[in-house]
């Protein structure tokens, strides 16, 4: 079945850059868009990056924009988040997402706390 | 930005009681191809979001009959028709037509 397996986050200051991974099996990876979707403690869920099966079509939210970039490795099955520039806002559960319009699967997230 | 909007948000059940959950988008969420994409989550503490409903009224491959999705273009409707004691957490409607993709407020389920 399904499987999505986070890793990459942890405890960084602000200003500084996180890569986080998203390891997918159970399905043909470069069939499907993917999505990083994030949760800040206590609050709701947010849309924060997406890419197209092809790594050609991405798109972001402003707030993200020109700090992270969402990227793919097809032939290791992997999706990407470079997280640049981290301020204490980005604090939250990552989660990746398969799909490109539903959002079918996910995993189970990796916390990213930023806090000096 | 498309705006969901979930009523209630706090939503106490009696066990074996019908529940259900309204959510409005402030755009049509039809395609060209006449598809709703809308969809329904739930959550429970500590846990990842799980797909329960997709494209308005598809039920996920094993989610119990008793949720069904309902609506059309801006209002919709998640009805669980006999709510359960693991049916608690929080549930989240979500469109997937426009980007970004945009969830609701979140409703709180919890048994009376």
């Amino acid at each position: 079945q399904v499987r999505l397996v986070e890793s990459g986050g942890g405890v960084v200051q602000p200003g500084t850059s996180l890569r986080l991974s998203c390891a997918a099996s159970g399905f043909t990876f470069s069939q499907y868009g993917m999505h990083w979707v994030r949760q800040a403690p206590g609050k709701g869920l947010e849309a924060v990056a997406i890419l197209s099966y092809d790594g050609n079509t991405k798109s972001y939210i402003d707030s993200v924009k020109g700090r992270f970039t969402i990227s793919r490795d097809n032939s290791k099955n992997t999706l990407y988040l470079q997280m640049n520039s981290l301020r204490p806002d980005d604090t939250a559960v990552y989660y990746c997402a398969k799909g490109y319009y539903d959002s079918g699967s996910w995993g189970q997230g990796t916390l990213v706390t930023v806090s000096s | 930005e498309v705006l969901m909007t979930q009523s209630p948000l706090f939503l106490p059940v009696t066990l074996g009681q019908p529940a259900s959950i309204s959510c409005t988008s402030s755009q049509s969420l039809v395609d060209s191809d006449g598809k709703t994409w809308l969809s329904w989550f739930h959550q429970r503490p500590g846990q990842s979001p799980r797909r329960l409903i997709y494209q308005l009224f598809y039920r996920d491959s094993g989610v119990p009959d008793r949720f069904s999705g309902s609506g059309s273009g801006t209002d919709f409707t998640l009805h669980i028709s006999r709510v359960e004691a693991e049916d608690v957490g929080i549930y989240f409607c979500m469109q997937g037509l426009f980007w970004p993709k945009t969830f609701g407020q979140g409703t709180k389920l919890e048994i009376k």
